[in-house]
């Protein structure tokens, strides 16, 4: 089955740039999204189609994706930015597929 | 603006069944896929269904196939999910999310509800 694979957490410091990665089969063959969640709050997307980011989103995220790997950026990163970050796909069976997380640390 | 609410979470015993709706409003109701996403406590999200707009061609998991199903009312722009079987690990927030586009699969999903909280214990 297909699967996503996240790194459980990565860390930054504050106006650095912090790379999240997402990795599955061929996954630069489809198109990943990348969505955001703070604590208690619903899920929020940040980019999608690979690196469009919907408005409202501010230009310093960005994203990529190529071969095996899906990778959403972050320049500049600012508190505000620290939460779960959840890459997502469809499977050749059009079911959806997320990564399972990486906390985004900004310290 | 686009909004959707949630409801119908609750306590369930294991063998038991619920109901889960999703109000929607502005938008064109038959105009976009929706989907229900979950997500159990402290854990990370998994996509459960999803149903076209126009169509209302349905998608599953394999971990929900031939218990739940989503359906959808037109007439007053409903998201339902019925959610039958339930097993311990059901337990989860459920968030309906709207699509991009009306695609059921294959397309990103750009406005969530709150969500409702389903607790499946004896």
């Amino acid at each position: 089955s297909f699967e996503l694979t996240q790194p459980p957490s990565v860390s930054v410091s504050p106006g650095q740039t912090a790379t999240i990665t997402c990795s599955g089969d061929n996954l630069g063959d489809k198109y990943a999204c990348w969505y955001q969640q703070k604590p208690g709050q619903s899920p929020v997307l940040v980019l999608y189609q690979d690196n469009k980011r919907p408005s409202g989103i501010p230009e310093r995220f960005s994203g990529s994706n190529s071969g095996n790997t899906a990778k959403l950026t972050i320049s500049g990163t600012q508190a505000m930015d620290e939460a779960d970050y959840f890459c997502q796909a469809w499977d050749s069976s059009s079911a959806g597929v997320f990564g399972g997380g990486t906390k985004l640390t900004v310290l | 603006e686009v909004q959707l609410l949630e409801s119908g979470g609750g306590l369930v015993q294991p063998g038991g069944s619920l109901r889960l709706s999703c109000a929607t409003s502005g938008f064109t109701f038959y105009n976009y896929a929706l989907n229900w996403v979950r997500q159990p406590p402290g854990k990370g999200l998994e996509w459960v269904s999803s149903i076209s707009g126009a169509a209302g061609a349905t998608y599953y998991a394999d971990s929900v196939k031939g218990r739940f199903a989503v359906s959808k009312d037109n007439s007053n722009n409903t998201l339902y999910l019925q959610m039958n079987s339930l097993r311990a690990e059901d337990t989860a927030v459920y968030y309906c999310a709207k699509a991009m586009v009306d695609m059921a699969t294959g397309t990103d999903l750009d406005f969530w509800g709150q969500g409702t909280l389903v607790t499946v214990s004896s």
